[in-house]
C-alpha cells in the first residue's frame, strides 16, 4: 500500500487566491512527521513546512499551512494569495517513528500552475 | 556558494559504463542521502549514511553503490549503469536544524543522468 497518496497529479488557481494540496498518509506508527517540500522548475527541492504527530496546533509557515487531520490521517498544504511563483511541484512526505534513524517516504506529487 | 553540491550537473552516458556522482556539503551535517526523482514516482531512497563508518541500504539500493569519504562527502556510483537509471538523482543532508526533531532535509541542485 502506498505510504504517502497524492491524488491531484495536477492543479490549476488564480493568482491571489488560496488553494489547497491533497495528501493522504497511512501509517500504524503514533508517532510520525509530515513534511512538504517544493520543486520549482527549477529541480532544486525548498522544505516548505513539517507537522510533527503529536503537534497540537496545525502549522504555519507566512503563507503556507498544512490542515492537519489525524483521524483522517490527511495532511493538505494550503497555500493562501496564490503568486505566479508558487508554479511548482509540490511532494508531501513522511518520516515514521521518532528519531533521525526512520527515512522519508515521499509521494507522487502535485503540479500547482498559479494563472495571472 | 550552496550549502550541498552535487557534480556534474547533467551527463549523458552509455550502457555498460561506470559512473560516479559526488556529492559535498558544508552544513555540517552528519547525515547523508542518496535520492533518485522518476517522473510520476516522486523521490526514492537508494542509499542513507549517518556517519562515516555508517551506511545503510534504502528502497531501491540495487546497481547502485555509495562511498562515504568524510563527514562532507557522499558518492553514489553506478558500476554499469543501464538505461533505466536514467534519473534525477539528489543527494540530501539532515541534521539538527529546526524545526527540532523534524530531521528536515537539505537538498543539492540534482545530477540529471542519461544512460543511452
Amino acid at each position: 500500500a502506498q505510504k504517502i497518496t497524492q491524488t491531484q497529479p495536477g492543479m490549476f488557481v488564480q493568482e491571489k487566491e488560496a488553494v489547497t494540496l491533497d495528501c493522504t498518509y497511512d501509517t500504524s506508527d503514533p508517532s510520525y512527521g509530515l513534511f512538504w517540500y517544493k520543486q520549482p522548475s527549477s529541480g532544486e527541492m525548498i522544505f516548505l513546512i513539517y507537522q510533527g504527530s503529536y503537534d497540537q496546533q496545525n502549522a504555519t509557515e507566512g503563507r503556507y499551512s498544512l490542515n492537519f487531520q489525524k483521524a483522517r490521517k490527511s495532511a493538505n498544504l494550503v497555500i493562501s494569495a496564490s503568486q505566479l511563483g508558487d508554479s511548482a511541484m509540490y511532494f508531501c512526505a513522511m518520516r515514521e517513528g521518532s528519531g533521525s534513524a526512520r527515512q522519508l517516504t515521499f509521494g507522487s506529487g502535485t503540479q500547482l500552475t498559479v494563472l495571472p | 556558494d550552496a550549502d550541498v553540491t552535487q557534480t556534474p550537473r547533467n551527463r549523458i552516458t552509455k550502457t555498460g559504463k561506470r559512473i560516479m556522482l559526488e556529492c559535498s556539503q558544508t552544513k555540517g551535517h552528519d547525515r547523508m542521502y542518496w535520492y533518485r526523482q522518476d517522473p510520476g514516482l516522486g523521490l526514492r531512497l537508494i542509499y542513507y549514511s549517518f556517519d562515516v563508518k555508517d551506511i545503510n541500504k534504502g528502497e531501491i539500493s540495487d546497481g547502485y553503490s555509495v562511498s562515504r569519504q568524510a563527514q562532507a562527502k557522499f558518492s553514489l556510483s553506478l558500476e554499469s549503469a543501464i538505461p533505466n537509471q536514467t534519473a534525477l538523482y539528489f543527494c540530501a543532508t539532515s541534521g539538527t536544524d529546526l524545526p527540532a526533531g523534524a530531521n528536515v532535509l537539505t537538498f543539492g541542485a540534482g545530477s540529471r543522468l542519461t544512460v543511452l
